[in-house]
């Protein structure tokens, strides 16, 4: 049971340039999560999605897509990078919403330049 | 609208010593609450959360935490703190009418020899 992975670990990227986001979890969990994390700001929403074929936005999706074609995948699609999307990102999972705690990944740690 | 407040950036205590994390919560009703611990170059790890019942809630590594509801606070507690007790500590809030939490910024705790 590996829980919820994430790859890359680490990436740099060059202005305009796009890349995907991997996140894999192997719970079974109907509820993903999106965070971007930047010091002293706490977590950020980036997207979620409550089930397979089923997303929504967070609190911070401009510049971001995601899709979610089973239940165990969801990709983040950053589009036309640019310096401001410089920050660590977090996967998540759980098994449903409110009363139920979120599993992390690893974390990607991307920077844009 | 649900919000979070973790009022201190930074805690230092001694080993051995008791500790105390802040939070305070604002939600329109009823909330459920989360602590989450995150240690450095890793995701967020779910220590505890209260959703009903007794105000005082056991989580792991020796943590708990009290719901007090007419401060709209949940404060982190451990009776003796470790060395390796030293991470970042985020508190969490969700009102049931809500999908999705709201952190804090973090706390990040420090215990000295």
């Amino acid at each position: 049971n590996a829980g919820v992975t994430q790859t890359p670990k680490f990436r740099i990227l060059k202005i305009g340039q796009s890349m995907t986001l991997q996140c894999t979890q192997d719970m079974n969990h109907n509820y993903m999560y999106w965070y971007r994390q930047d010091p002293g700001m706490g977590l950020k929403l980036i997207y979620y999605s409550v089930g397979a074929g089923i997303t929504d936005k967070g609190e911070v999706p401009n510049g971001y897509n995601v899709s979610r074609s089973t239940t165990e995948d969801f990709p983040l699609r950053l589009e036309l990078a640019a310096p401001s999307q410089t920050s660590v990102y977090f996967c998540a999972s759980s098994a449903g919403t409110s009363a139920f705690e979120q599993y992390f990944g690893p974390g990607t740690r991307l920077t844009v330049t | 609208a649900q919000s979070v407040a973790q009022p201190e950036d930074q805690v230092n205590v001694a080993e051995g010593n008791p500790l105390t994390v802040k939070c305070t919560y604002s939600v329109s009703g009823n909330p459920y609450l989360f602590w989450y611990v995150q240690y450095p170059n890793r995701g967020l790890q779910f220590l505890l959360k209260y959703i009903t019942g007794d105000n005082l809630v056991k989580g792991s590594y020796g943590f708990e935490a009290e719901f007090n509801k007419s401060q709209t606070s949940f404060h982190l507690k451990k009776p003796s703190a470790l060395v390796s007790d030293s991470a970042l500590y985020f508190c969490a809030v969700i009102d049931p009418g809500y999908s999705t939490l709201t952190f804090g910024k973090g706390t990040m705790l420090l215990v000295s020899p």
